[in-house]
């Protein structure tokens, strides 16, 4: 079974902190993604990563950066955190160009204070 | 960008009943739709996707259809049971580009 693993479940942190969320996927996937969910809005796409060191925005990109330094791990940073990005993120990975079937992390609920 | 639309946003069902979750699309040039389905507190599951090169798949009581044409397609789950009570989403994904882009979801519920 494919294995999508996020560092923490649940994190708390101050308005200003720099956040790092953690991601590893256990079968040599090509495609790795960060979303968050939002009641409403869905899952939108944040960053998503095609090769180790390759990323490209997504759609809310704002306020984030990525860092893909091996192909197992895609970090989602938070620079400075703001209550706004209090939410669910859902990492993802796929195995490539040709099959784009996502599974799923378990997600982190960051609430940010 | 891509744009996907879904509806309804929330759909109530008696057990035993079908019900249909539509998504429409805005890039032609994609080619991979598959639906998730998110439990209450637990991660999205792929249930069933479909690709452009066909119109309709079924998998024991769940069906997705497609029109490339409308640029449209529709989940379709038949013999409704209260453990397909969740919130699905659709998504897009193909052409140029490795993204994969969600509806905003639609929570079924189904009353026994």
């Amino acid at each position: 079974d494919v294995k999508v693993t996020q560092s923490s479940r649940y994190l708390v942190k101050r308005t200003g902190e720099k956040v790092f969320l953690e991601c590893v996927q256990d079968m040599d996937h090509e495609n790795m993604f960060w979303y968050r969910q939002d009641p409403g809005l869905g899952l939108r796409l944040i960053y998503f990563s095609y090769d180790v060191k390759m990323k490209e925005k997504g759609d809310i990109p704002e306020g984030y950066s990525v860092s893909r330094e091996k192909k197992e791990r895609f970090s989602l940073i938070l620079e400075s955190a703001s209550t706004n990005q209090t939410s669910m993120y859902l990492c993802a990975s796929s195995p490539g160009l040709g099959n784009t079937e996502a599974f799923f992390g378990q997600g982190t609920r960051l609430t940010v204070v | 960008g891509e744009n996907v639309e879904q509806h309804p946003s929330t759909l109530s069902v008696q057990e035993g009943d079908s019900a249909v979750i539509k998504c429409t699309y805005s890039d032609s040039a994609s080619n991979y739709f598959p639906w998730y389905k998110q439990e209450l507190g637990k991660r999205p599951q792929l249930i069933i996707d479909i690709r452009s090169n066909v119109g309709e798949k079924k998998d024991q009581r769940i069906a997705v259809t497609l029109n490339k044409t409308a640029k449209h397609f529709s989940l379709h789950i038949t013999e409704t049971q209260p453990e397909d009570s969740a919130v699905y989403f659709c998504a897009v994904s193909g052409g140029s580009n490795y993204k994969l882009t969600f509806g905003k979801g639609t929570l079924l519920t189904v009353n026994p």
